[in-house]
């Protein structure tokens, strides 16, 4: 199957400063590329579609000034915690479509530690 | 948009026994379907998926059946094994709403 690249794996950093998050598709070009927040023992909550060339969509209650998406080329999409708090801690994960048609594949996901 | 129920939350069985998690679908215009399975500490990995245009799909121990009709779809797991224990979740739509999870346990 495809391979999807998101990197870091874990991250710690302090309150109020900004972590970079990024998504990768390996082996093929993603016209759209989904972020995810995960809570510890919940399900992935769909947070903003990313197109590339174009701004991202947001769901209803995600700041999209905090959660910066840029979806720059075809192959990296990346994710911007800004002014991190430590609620914004929790499990990211991306996930990347190759065509309309296909399944999603998924990143290995950021653990995000906010202190 | 669309709302994704799943159920049980939690499922415990004796390893060789089958395991069946359901899930109901608001958006009658959802056409697919797939199942991840999600391991501690990563991402959910794909086991099976069904599109709307059939009824059931099989992959050795691992089957999905759909009823777009009722606007259910079900996995089914056979003759489990220990490493089936994970958190598996199902998903609907093209942007993937995903279910609550249920949390599977294979008791060796």
């Amino acid at each position: 199957g495809a391979v999807v690249s998101q990197h870091p794996s874990r991250v710690i950093c302090k309150s109020g400063t900004s972590v970079k998050i990024e998504c990768r598709s390996l082996d093929f070009q993603a016209t759209t590329m989904f972020w995810y927040r995960q809570f510890p023992k919940q399900s992935l909550m769909l947070m903003a579609t990313s197109n590339e060339g174009s701004k991202a969509t947001y769901e209803q209650g995600v700041e999209k000034d905090k959660f910066l998406i840029n979806h720059a080329s075809l192959t990296l999409s990346t994710l911007t915690v800004t002014s991190a708090h430590p609620e914004d801690s929790s499990f990211y994960i991306c996930s990347a479509l190759r065509d309309r048609n296909t399944e999603a594949f998924f990143g290995q996901g950021t653990r995000l530690t906010v202190v | 948009g669309e709302n994704v129920e799943q159920h049980p939350s939690t499922l415990s069985v004796q390893e060789g026994d089958s395991a069946v998690i359901k899930c109901t679908y608001s958006d009658s215009a959802s056409n697919y379907f797939p199942w991840y399975k999600q391991e501690l500490g990563k991402g959910p990995q794909l086991i099976i998926d069904i599109r709307s245009n059939v009824g059931e799909k099989k992959d050795q121990r691992i089957a999905v059946t759909l009823n777009k009709t009722a606007k259910h779809f079900s996995l089914h797991i056979t003759e489990t094994q220990p490493e089936d224990s994970a958190v598996y979740f199902c998903a609907a739509g093209r942007a993937l709403t995903f279910g609550s999870g249920t949390r599977l346990q294979v008791q060796p």
